[in-house]
Parts: structure tokens; sequence; C-alpha cells
């Protein structure tokens, strides 16, 4: 399968504070990229879905200016949260697809967020 | 109604036995369906995708599609202690690049 690189696995941050997360396509160009959100025990939750060169389009509750969402290249997605706080605490995971439809999705390795 | 169903679990089976995973899916459009393998901690790996009704191989695995009832299957076949983890069951409509993920069906393997 393709490779999604994602970066930090962890990261621990001051309430407050910003933190970017980075999705990378290693071997294939992703013209389409997600965020998921996923707290302990649940499944995943759509954040919302990246398209190269154009803006994210959201999933509904998912404030845009909290999370950033930037796909400024055919192999590079980067999320942004900005003013964390503790309840912002979780397993945020990207996926990459070809771009075309009906194809699969592959995950990077999650970044574990630890809001204190 | 939840678009993308599955059965929470957990789901246990002897080692070496077979274990049926099942999810439905309420959009008759739905046209790609994948089934991921999510360790605890870990995000999801892809094991298999199916399109046409009917069964797909691959290996160990078997994933079965009904268009007609809404439903897709995994089976596995002589499961093993590592194959315990969470299942998750997707789904891609026609024309999106959206994925609607099931809750997910805990797997225990029991050696």
């Amino acid at each position: 399968g393709a490779v999604v690189s994602q970066h930090p696995s962890w990261v621990i941050c001051k309430s407050g504070t910003s933190v970017k997360i980075e999705c990378r396509s290693l071997d294939f160009q992703a013209t389409t990229m997600f965020w998921y959100r996923q707290f302990p025990k649940q499944s995943l939750m759509l954040m919302a879905t990246s398209n190269e060169g154009s803006k994210a389009t959201y999933e509904q509750g998912v404030e845009k200016d909290k999370f950033l969402i930037n796909h400024a290249s055919l192999t590079l997605s980067t999320l942004t949260v900005t003013s964390a706080h503790p309840e912002d605490s979780s397993f945020y995971i990207c996926s990459a697809s070809r771009g075309t439809t009906n194809t699969e999705a592959f995950f990077g390795q999650g970044t574990r967020l630890t809001v204190v | 109604q939840k678009e993308v169903e599955q059965n929470s679990g957990p789901l246990s089976v002897p080692e070496g036995a077979i274990a049926s995973l099942n999810c439905t899916y309420s959009d008759r459009g739905s046209q790609s369906f994948f089934w991921y393998r999510q360790y605890s901690g870990k995000s999801p790996e892809l094991i298999m995708f199916i399109y046409s009704n009917g069964d797909k191989e691959d290996g160990r695995f078997t994933a079965q599609l009904n268009k007609a009832s809404q439903y897709v299957s995994l089976l596995i076949r002589d499961s093993q202690p590592s194959d315990s983890a969470t299942y998750l069951c997707a789904v891609n409509g026609p024309g999106t690049y959206k994925y609607i993920f099931g809750t997910g069906t805990r797997l225990k393997v029991l050696a």
C-alpha cells in the first residue's frame, strides 16, 4: 500500500498554545487528504476534507478557525490546532487518497495530542 | 439512522476459527467498501476493499458484498491472536471522496 507519514507522533503542549501536525504522502500525489479525530474507544470522526490548492471543507460542528488546514502541495497537508485546550486532547489521524473517487485511503500513523 | 453500522462486540473466537464481521450501510448509492484494522493506540490500516457484488479473497481474508441487502462482511479464516483488533468498515459514495466509517467491531481471538 501507499505510504502516508504523519508528524509528530505525539505532542504535549500547554493550554493556549498552537500545535501543527503534518501529513505527507511519500510515494504518491494526494489530491485529497482527510483529517480525523478519535477519542478513546470511539470511532474516527471526520473533521475536514482537504483538497490541494483550495480551502478545506469542514464537517458540521468543527470550528474552522480553531482547526486550520493547509494543503499547499500534492504531498503535504497540515492541521494546526490553535489556542489548544485540554478538551482538544485526542488522537488526530490524517489519510490521503490518490484523488479519484472510489479509491482507497491510506492513513498516517496518527498524532496523540495532550494539552495540559 | 447511522450511515454505517457495525456491532461493537467484542466478538470472541478461538484460535484457528473463522471470524465473521458484518457491516450495513444506509446509502444505496454507495460504491466502494473498505475494511480497516486498527490496533489499540494505532491508526487504521487497510485490509481490503471491494467494489462489486460477490466475494473477494486475499489470503486469509474474504470480503463479501451484497448491494441489494446493503451489507458487506469480512471473513477471517484461521484466526490468530494477532488478529485481535478493532475492524472498521468504511463506505465511499458516488462522486465523493468522503469515507463514512462505522464504529468498529472489536475482535478477540483466544489462544
